[in-house]
């Protein structure tokens, strides 16, 4: 069975900064795509951050330069670094595995976001 | 990146059919064949429906149908029943391996 268990939420003063770290497991980790999606409480969806399975990283822009994704295949892991948190960054985070990958480039079906953690709550507030 | 627009609801008589639009641009929705659905429950883990444009993964009921005409996107539920009630987010492939969400559409089951 898939599990993806994300941990490190929490709560944080303006411009501190969180890692979160996303436990796999039911699945060879090293050969999917993974990604980071929140969703502010009562709010939509918003996709992050995705990482390759060789560590090539992608962004969105809202976030782009503040956060960094990373994973280590050898522990089935996914982390996000949040540094410089505002406000509108409280949201829970969810770890999602993306697509399988045959090779570097080759992975399919495209945008298969298919097993989700249940969320960590981060939470920005003086 | 600007999120994708879904009205923000839709609904119907159980048994009816109903379907919840996704625009975007050609940047986007009209670019790719890479459109997804999702369901999410309250309190629940989004659950993917449709992939690319009409395919649905395994365990989806044959109800659920997705399709594509230019820059909108369009998830149709059929024979609607009770548990079908939830949110329902499409997603996009952006370009440069990016991701992009629609606002989501409240699927209320009369």
């Amino acid at each position: 069975e898939v599990q993806l268990v994300e941990s490190g939420g929490g709560l944080v003063h303006p411009g501190g900064s969180l890692r979160l770290s996303c436990a796999a497991s039911g699945f060879t980790f090293g050969n999917h795509d993974m990604h980071w999606v929140r969703q502010v409480p009562g709010k939509g969806l918003e996709w992050l951050s995705g990482i390759g399975m060789v560590g090539d990283s992608y962004y969105a822009a809202s976030i782009m330069g503040r956060f960094t994704i990373s994973r280590e295949n050898g522990k089935s892991s996914l982390f996000l670094q949040m540094n410089d948190l505002r406000a509108g960054d409280t949201a829970v985070y969810y770890c999602v595995r993306g697509s399988y990958c045959r090779s570097y480039g080759n992975c399919y079906p495209v945008g298969y976001f298919d097993s989700w953690g249940q969320g960590t709550l981060v939470t920005v507030s003086s | 990146q600007s999120a994708l627009t879904q009205p923000p609801s839709a609904s119907g008589s159980p048994g009816q059919s109903v379907t919840i639009s996704c625009t975007g641009t050609n940047s986007d929705v009209g670019g790719y064949n890479y459109v997804s659905w999702y369901q999410q429950h309250p309190g629940r883990a989004p659950k993917l429906m449709i992939y690319e444009v009409t395919k649905r993964p395994s365990g989806v009921p044959d109800r659920f149908s997705g399709s594509k005409s230019g820059d909108t996107a369009s998830l149709t539920v059929s024979g609607l029943q009770a548990e079908d009630e939830a949110d329902y987010y499409c997603k996009s492939y952006g370009g440069s391996n990016t991701w992009v969400f629609g606002g989501g559409t409240k699927l209320t089951v009369l």
